[in-house]
C-alpha cells in the first residue's frame, strides 16, 4: 500500500534555529501534502497544504513565515520551522492522498520537534 | 465547513469488554467519514473508512462503526476489546471535492484497555 515516509521522528533544537521536517511518498507520487500539527492532548489542525510546482496554501492563522513549505518533487514536501520558539514545540504529521478518489488518506509517523 | 465532535475524551475500559467510542458530526454536504488511530509519538493509522454504500463498515482488527446520517454520527464499536486496543483514536471527515484530502478531526478519545 502506499507508503509515507517521514524524518526525522524526533529533533530537539535551540531557540533562534531552523529544523526541516521531510515527508515522502515511498511508492507513488504525491502532488499534494497536508501538513498538521498535533498540540499535547489536543486534535489534529490543518497547517498546509503543498502543492507541487506550486506555492503552499494555508490555514487561516498559520504563519506562512514560520513555516515553510516546499514541494520540490512529485514525492518529496518539506517544512520548515524558521527560527524556532518553544511554542512551536509540537508533534508535526503529514499526509497524503494515494490517488484522486482513493480516500484511503496515508499519514507519516510524525515528528516530535522540542524547542529548548 | 465540517466539525466533528467526539464525546469522550477517555474511555476506560476491561479487557473483553464492548466498547463504543462516539462520534458526531455536522456538515451542510455529504462527507466522508473515517476513524484513525495513534499509538504514542507515532502517526495515525487508518481504522475504517466509509465512502458510500453500506452504512456498516468493518476493520480487520474487529471494530466497526455505523454512518446514520439522521443522527450525524459515525460511532466506533468493538465488541471485544484487548489490551493491544489501547490508544488514541480519532474521528474526522471530509467533504471531498474542493476539500478533497482536508481532513477535519474531533478531539481524541484515549481508550485505556484494562486487564
Amino acid at each position: 500500500g502506499a507508503v509515507v515516509s517521514q524524518h526525522p521522528s524526533r529533533v530537539i533544537c535551540k531557540s533562534g534555529t531552523s529544523v526541516k521536517i521531510e515527508c515522502r511518498s515511498l511508492d507513488f507520487q504525491a502532488t499534494t501534502m497536508f501538513w498538521y500539527r498535533q498540540f499535547p492532548k489536543k486534535s489534529l489542525m490543518l497547517m498546509a497544504t503543498s502543492n507541487e510546482g506550486s506555492k503552499a496554501t494555508y490555514e487561516q492563522g498559520v504563519e506562512k513565515d514560520k513555516f515553510l513549505i516546499n514541494h520540490a518533487s512529485l514525492t518529496l514536501s518539506t517544512l520548515t520551522v524558521t527560527s524556532a520558539h518553544p511554542e512551536d514545540s509540537s508533534f508535526y504529521i503529514c499526509s497524503a492522498p494515494p490517488g484522486q478518489g482513493n480516500y484511503g488518506y496515508t499519514f507519516g509517523s510524525g515528528t516530535r520537534l522540542t524547542v529548548v | 465547513a465540517q466539525s466533528v465532535t467526539q464525546l469522550d475524551s477517555q474511555v476506560p475500559v476491561f479487557e473483553e469488554a464492548p466498547v463504543e467510542l462516539r462520534c458526531n458530526y455536522s456538515s451542510s454536504v455529504s462527507v466522508y467519514l473515517f476513524w484513525y488511530v495513534q499509538y504514542p509519538n507515532q502517526g495515525l493509522q487508518l481504522l475504517l473508512k466509509y465512502l458510500s454504500g453500506s452504512t456498516l463498515v468493518e476493520s480487520i482488527n474487529g471494530f466497526e462503526a455505523e454512518f446514520n446520517k439522521s443522527q450525524t454520527s459515525f460511532h466506533l464499536r468493538k465488541p471485544s476489546v484487548h489490551i493491544s486496543d489501547t490508544a488514541e483514536y480519532f474521528c474526522a471527515v471530509n467533504a471531498g471535492g474542493t476539500s478533497y484530502g482536508k481532513l477535519t478531526f474531533g478531539q481524541g478519545t484515549i481508550l485505556t484497555v484494562h486487564p
